[in-house]
């Protein structure tokens, strides 16, 4: 399976300002996914990323509150914009390969807004 | 590192039991499901999957069972060890009929906790 870093870990911010987590993939994808996981709650997709084309945004989730880049087939980036202590979670970039594993995820970024 | 099933259901056995955990979906057009396991700090991981035309998937000590008729799926974990404690979700998608890659949606999620 693909091997996913994520960067930061995590991070402690002040509420009013922006975070951009990063997503890089050892291998070449076409499919990238952004994920949204609330203290002790199940994950919810926020956006499909797909190399070379406008982000794909879920119900509740819209392009100025979470900007996503997807500049070439390793690397995502999702921006989370005015934050406020509500946007607290874990945020989890996941990617589609082939093979047994199909979705696979990175650690995430544990995100706290003060 | 932060637990991820502090509000979550939890299922408690002891350890070398055998443990159900069970998950009911809503979208009867899913046509593929995939059990993870969250372990404190980390990304879910891929356990089994199994899809529609299928009523049963079984890999090493995990046994899926998919009922389409009441849309629930479960996960058997045979002779279950302590590292087998975590959060389990299912999760589900139209990867086959979709027309396309979706992303996954995903259960509630129960917190598997193993007894000594």
């Amino acid at each position: 399976s693909a091997v996913i870093s994520q960067k930061p870990s995590r991070d402690i911010c002040q509420r009013g300002t922006s975070l951009t987590i990063q997503c890089q993939v050892d291998s070449q994808v076409t499919m990238m996914f952004w994920y949204r996981q609330q203290p002790g709650q199940s994950l919810t997709l926020i956006a499909t990323a797909n190399q070379g084309s406008e982000a794909t945004y879920e119900s509740g989730f819209v392009i100025d509150k979470f900007p996503i880049s997807r500049p070439n087939l390793t690397f995502s980036t999702l921006t989370v914009s005015n934050m406020s202590p509500e946007d607290s979670s874990i945020y989890l970039c996941s990617v589609l390969t082939g093979g047994i594993y199909g979705y696979t995820f990175g650690s995430g970024t544990r995100l706290t807004v003060v | 590192g932060e637990s991820v099933g502090l509000h979550l259901p939890t299922l408690s056995v002891q350890e070398g039991d055998n443990s159900i955990i069970n998950c009911a979906y809503s979208n009867s057009a899913s046509d593929y499901f995939i059990w993870y396991k969250q372990e404190s700090g980390k990304g879910p991981q891929f356990i089994i999957d199994i899809r529609s035309n299928m009523d049963k998937r079984q890999g090493q000590r995990v046994t899926v069972l998919l009922n389409k008729t009441v849309k629930h799926l479960s996960l058997q974990i045979a002779a279950t060890q302590p590292g087998d404690s975590a959060v389990y979700f299912c999760a589900e998608n139209t990867a086959y009929s979709g027309g396309g890659a979706d992303g996954l949606t995903f259960g509630k999620g129960t917190h598997l906790i193993i007894q000594p």
